[in-house]
């Protein structure tokens, strides 16, 4: 069963708004991640949060974690066009990374 | 650093046939690769680890004998697709972790192999 579940399932704001996606997660975790995946390609590793840490930085990213309640958010400030993919947050386990089904993000110019 | 090659980016065949798909790490020796499909607009699913030098682990579900892997060298996986039919057709992403980078379990894709069975 999928470890992480994200909400909204697809999210469209205009260029320059802040965009945030969310993440719940049922089992205990040793971190959580955020990648990004443009259409049709790979995926790309965003930023790792680890279970003691509350918020982490990085860039436009801001991404948030609270354990109490199995649940993460990543938020893109000053959005752009090229921020357009869908984002996927993923937990570990057993040595293999799960991934959620993801939040489709659209910048509208 | 931590560059993951897939190869082909996209095939197209016909139901039947096998396909071959490669999966590369580049700059770093990777003991475990981990194979995923994904179904349009859809999470990625695990399908199996791929661990060099012995076999496969392959999540609940997946075929081991319809979707052959082989992880014959430190950079190099490959997942084949045997007899594929239609329902076969999907988006194959292979990853990789490096032992040599910290956090260790960020993992490094290939940008992904289109399967088109007709």
């Amino acid at each position: 069963s999928q470890q992480g579940e994200e909400d909204p399932q697809a999210l469209s704001i205009q260029e320059g708004e802040n965009a945030t996606m969310n993440c719940s997660y049922k089992t205990s975790i040793n971190n959580l991640q955020w990648y990004r995946q443009n259409s049709g390609r790979g995926l790309v590793h965003l930023i790792l949060i680890r279970s003691n840490e509350r918020e982490k930085h990085s860039g436009r990213l801001r991404v948030t974690l609270d354990t109490s309640k199995k649940s993460s958010s990543l938020l893109i400030t000053a959005s752009r066009a090229a921020d357009t993919a869908s984002y996927f947050c993923a937990t570990s386990r057993d040595d293999k990374i799960i991934f959620g089904k993801g939040t489709r993000l659209h910048i509208l110019p | 650093g931590a560059v993951v090659s897939q190869h082909p980016s996209r095939v197209i065949c016909k139901s039947g046939t096998s396909v071959k798909i490669e999966c590369r790490s580049l700059d770093f020796q990777a003991t475990t690769m981990f194979w995923y499909r994904q179904f349009p607009k859809q999470s990625l699913m695990l399908m199996a680890t791929s661990n060099e030098g012995s076999k496969a682990t392959y999540e609940q579900g997946v075929e081991k004998d319809k979707f052959l892997i082989n992880h014959a060298s430190l950079t190099l996986s490959t997942l084949t697709v045997t007899s594929a039919h239609p329902e076969d057709s999907s988006f194959y992403i292979c990853s990789a972790r490096d032992p040599g980078r910290t956090p260790k379990n960020i993992q490094y894709f290939g940008a992904g192999t289109r399967l088109s069975v007709l």
